[in-house]
């Protein structure tokens, strides 16, 4: 069965400063992988997807940035981090094929910039 | 522009009550729509998946149907439980976007013992 973590749970981070979040999935091989945003009170805005490693497609302009250094493994990073980063971060793996896709959804991370 | 809406945003029910959330949609030109659960601080977990061709999908007490004309989902729980309280959010994902799922802000969900 496959499994997806992602660290840290919680983070505080003072405006400027860099920003690292990690996914990993197991179980699986070549899944598309996901890097979600939830703002308080609003729906799921997609940031980051990847088809396979190497290969990010940005949804949302902004100053954060995706990378797939391995097939399990995403990464979510910015370089100086905005109040307006604040929120919860969630990765998602999908297996099948597109458009017919489930998506699983990591425990999230919840990061508040201050 | 695909756009999803939720409502109510939240419903408060004694436990067990059957109760339905409500979900539409303005462009029917969807590959499938899910109903997801996210209890509070925590990722979200798959509920029902129901592809376009489909019109309803059940797991335990839950039921999802899904009229694609009308751009409506519904998702009836039935005899109501306190550990039913969670948000629920529910996602299409549109044949014009493949990897976009495009998501309503959720119906948060309290069953009162």
């Amino acid at each position: 069965s496959q499994t997806i973590h992602q660290w840290p749970a919680t983070l505080v981070q003072p405006v400027g400063s860099p920003l690292s979040l990690e996914c990993t999935v197991e179980g699986t091989s070549n899944p598309n992988l996901y890097w979600y945003r939830q703002a308080a009170g609003r729906g799921l805005q997609l940031l980051f997807y990847s088809v396979g490693i190497g290969q990010i497609s940005s949804e949302v302009p902004q100053n954060l940035s995706a990378s797939r250094p391995q097939d399990r493994q995403f990464i979510l990073s910015s370089k100086k981090l905005l109040l307006s980063d604040s929120g919860f971060y969630l990765c998602a793996y999908g297996l099948a094929g597109v458009g017919q896709e489930t998506q699983y959804f990591g425990p999230g991370t919840r990061l508040l910039v201050l | 522009k695909q756009e999803v809406t939720q409502i109510p945003a939240a419903l408060s029910v004694p436990e067990g009550e059957n109760l339905v959330l409500n979900c539409s949609f303005t462009d029917s030109a969807i590959y499938n729509l899910q109903w997801f659960r996210q209890d509070p601080g925590k990722g979200l977990t798959s509920l029902l998946l129901i592809q376009s061709s489909q019109r309803e999908q059940t797991s335990g007490r839950l039921n999802a149907s899904l009229d694609k004309s009308s751009g409506r989902s519904t998702l009836y729980i039935a005899a109501s439980q306190p550990g039913d309280s969670a948000t629920y959010l529910c996602a299409v994902l549109h044949m014009d976007s493949n990897y976009q799922l495009i998501w309503g802000a959720g119906t948060k969900l309290i069953i009162k013992p």
